[in-house]
């Protein structure tokens, strides 16, 4: 168990819709990452907050968006879905910085848009 | 642009012998390397991590190591058991703040008895 949870496991949805996924980091990480992976794609960065602030992007859609709460658990929002928008998105968290600190992952959400 | 390349073929060896994965990369100049192993369905769990200026890492049965000047990373799993059977996964990074982890798309590890 990584300390990081997500929910929620799974969700079916229709193309057109709107859904959210939730992320809360361990216990003392500031940073949260999102990524999605999908079969032909591997694991793609979306967007990392830290302490509620957005860093970095990655290739995240203008149809998706982000924000880290004050209790620093993080949505992830995704609007207008479409069938290629399935996939599993994992949500990460860490103490600090990306690239010297190990990231810690969440179970994941897989998505299955219909 | 920024390439990281691990071999897509799956890497079937027997229990007991040495596996080697390779990580290389091209227009890129990494301050850390990661290396994450992923079962299938679940979220990759961390293993390693090299800065640029490592050689090598060891961690129980782990090495890593890091050749800046051929832009390939190596990781050697001894001993192998069936259950390192799974997919590993290595990871870039500038250094930064706001640098970001790159992912390669991973490779394949399968341990037979």
């Amino acid at each position: 168990d990584s300390g990081v949870t997500q929910t929620p496991k799974h969700l079916i949805t229709a193309t057109g819709q709107r859904v959210t996924l939730r992320c809360s980091p361990r216990s003392g990480d500031l940073s949260v990452y999102w990524y999605q992976q999908s079969l032909d794609q591997g694991l793609q960065f979306l967007i990392q907050y830290y302490n509620g602030e957005e860093r970095a992007k990655g290739n995240i859609l203008e149809r998706f968006s982000a924000q880290q709460f004050p209790d620093l658990h993080s949505e992830l929002n995704l609007s207008s879905l479409e069938l290629g928008d399935s996939a599993l998105y994992f949500c990460a968290s860490s103490v600090g910085a990306p690239g010297s600190y190990e990231q810690y992952f969440g179970p994941g959400t897989r998505l299955t848009v219909t | 642009s920024q390439k990281i390349e691990q071999n897509s073929e799956a890497l079937n060896i027997q229990e007991g012998k040495t596996a080697t994965l390779t990580c290389n990369y091209t227009n890129y100049s990494p301050a850390y390397l990661q290396w994450y192993r992923q079962d299938p369905g679940r979220g990759p769990v961390f293993l390693l991590l090299i800065r640029e200026n490592e050689k090598e890492k060891r961690k129980e049965r782990l090495k890593v190591t890091f050749d800046t000047t051929l832009k390939q990373s190596l990781f050697h799993i001894t001993a192998s058991q069936p259950a390192d059977s799974a997919t590993y996964l290595c990871a870039l990074s500038p250094t930064g703040t706001a640098s970001k982890l790159t992912f390669g798309t991973g490779t394949r590890l399968q341990v037979t008895l």
